[in-house]
């Protein structure tokens, strides 16, 4: 079972600043890497699969990257609805969530 | 418009039983993998279970095999999660989940808002 572990755990940010969210398996495997949104009493919602495709509907801020071990959830400029909760996930057959990353306001 | 809307949530004791289920709507609920995803107060997500478009293959977390069972019943668009021999570590908001494909192991694509569950005496 593949361990995925985010950092930092809470990322302080300023609106329009740049958010830099990392994703790190402990061992590597296929860009079968998805990003979710989570906000406190909502549902979760899907941002990136394949590691760098965005979802229809997402804004074009929201960008993700890498390959193998390390991958990378980027936010160009941080807008006030984007704070809350980030997770990865790898998905082969199996799931494996990271403990997630909180972006909030600095 | 994907609707997912989870129920039967609750408080139970410990060792008792519950049943969760998922009603969707705005998809052909047949062609698709469905999934139980929880999150215990004040932690990450957890994927509990996975089941595929037809009902014929399932899979769980190591942390619930054994005691919780996912089925659906396709006729009426419904997703359920049989819950046995509850712990006070499975008290979680337990959301339900629709992948992309209709095999599962795949991410998913839209999520209900949760139902939460109880294990306490």
């Amino acid at each position: 079972e593949i361990v995925l572990t985010q950092s930092p755990a809470t990322l302080s940010v300023s609106p329009g600043e740049r958010a830099t969210l990392s994703c790190r398996a402990s061992q590597s495997f296929s860009s079968n890497l998805a990003w979710y949104q989570h906000k406190p009493g909502q549902a979760p919602r899907l941002l990136i699969y394949g590691a760098s495709t965005r979802v229809t509907g997402i804004p074009a801020r929201f960008s993700g990257s890498g390959s193998g071990t390390e991958f990378t959830l980027s936010i160009s400029s941080v807008q006030s609805e984007d704070f809350a909760v980030y997770y990865c996930q790898a998905y082969n057959n199996w799931w494996s969530f990271g403990q997630g990353t909180k972006v909030e306001v600095k | 418009e994907v609707q997912l809307l989870e129920s039967g949530g609750g408080l139970v004791q410990p060792g008792g039983s519950l049943r969760l289920s998922c009603a969707a709507s705005g998809f052909t609920f047949r062609n698709f993998a469905m999934n139980w995803v929880r999150q215990a107060p004040g932690k990450g997500l957890e994927w509990v279970s996975g089941i595929s478009g037809s009902g014929d293959n399932t899979h769980y977390a190591d942390s619930v095999k054994g005691r919780f069972t996912i089925s659906r019943d396709n006729s009426k668009n419904t997703l359920y999660l049989q819950m046995n021999s509850l712990r006070a570590g499975d008290t979680a908001v337990y959301y339900c989940a629709k992948d992309p494909v209709s095999w599962s192991g795949y991410y998913s694509d839209y999520w209900g808002q949760g139902t939460l569950v109880t294990v306490s005496s």
